[in-house]
């Protein structure tokens, strides 16, 4: 199995940037998921990453360093709509485990 | 891009009762179908995987008697949460992947909240 850790809860200011790491713990690595979750929704796909390094997608970069376990998802130029939970979701073979997610509370 | 739905969206059902929630994938075929279990605040857990035609892995501590899972089509896979009780009130979310290029990602659906009263 794995072990999938992520904060909590950030905060952080409309236009601002903020980073939220993911460490994990697999044997059987297969690829590094970040989703997006609003309140009684389902998760929504943000990126994947495979490889070491860097992917991004306009607003969203993913990072992945696999050596370390760990991985980061980076939202720049924050708006009120990005306030939601982000989940890191980690494959192993060919099934998902997620991580608990961190809340991000975008302010004005 | 791939779309699955989810039916009902939300139930409302009285303890002792069924009910069962069905989950397609509208454009292409799920090899594969998970279903998963959140919590409020909390994240998803992964209850069932099925591949069709072949019957589902339960999870650790996931009552296989309790949740049944029917997974009879490329494009249906249903749950039912038989002799419900209040706590098996959550939102539960089923999740397909394809094959060939869809294969490395999966795609939720839009949930659905059971509240057992």
């Amino acid at each position: 199995g794995q072990n999938i850790d992520q904060p909590t809860e950030m905060t952080a200011t409309e236009g601002a940037i903020v980073q939220i790491n993911c460490t994990y713990q697999t044997s059987g690595f297969n690829g590094l998921f970040w989703y997006q979750q609003h309140a009684g929704e389902a998760p929504t796909f943000l990126s994947y990453n495979v490889l070491d390094g860097l992917e991004e997608k306009g607003r969203f970069s993913s990072f992945l360093s696999r050596s370390k376990g760990y991985s980061y998802l980076l939202l720049k130029e924050l708006q009120m709509k990005d306030s939601a939970s982000y989940l890191c979701a980690v494959r192993e073979r060919r099934q998902l485990s997620f991580g608990a997610g961190t809340t991000v509370t975008v302010r004005a | 891009g791939a779309v699955v739905s989810q039916h009902p969206s939300r139930v409302i059902c009285k303890s002792g009762t069924s009910v069962k929630i069905e989950c397609r994938s509208l454009d292409f075929q799920a090899t594969t179908m998970f279903w998963y279990r959140q919590f409020p605040k909390q994240s998803l857990m992964l209850m069932a995987t099925s591949n069709e035609g072949s019957k589902a892995t339960y999870e650790q501590g996931v009552e296989k008697d309790k949740f049944l899972i029917n997974h009879a089509s490329l494009t249906l896979s249903t749950l039912t949460v038989t002799s419900a009780h209040p706590e098996d009130s959550s939102f539960y979310i089923c999740s397909a992947r394809g094959g060939g290029s869809l294969s490395y990602e999966q795609y939720f659906g839009p949930g659905t909240r059971l509240t057992v009263t």
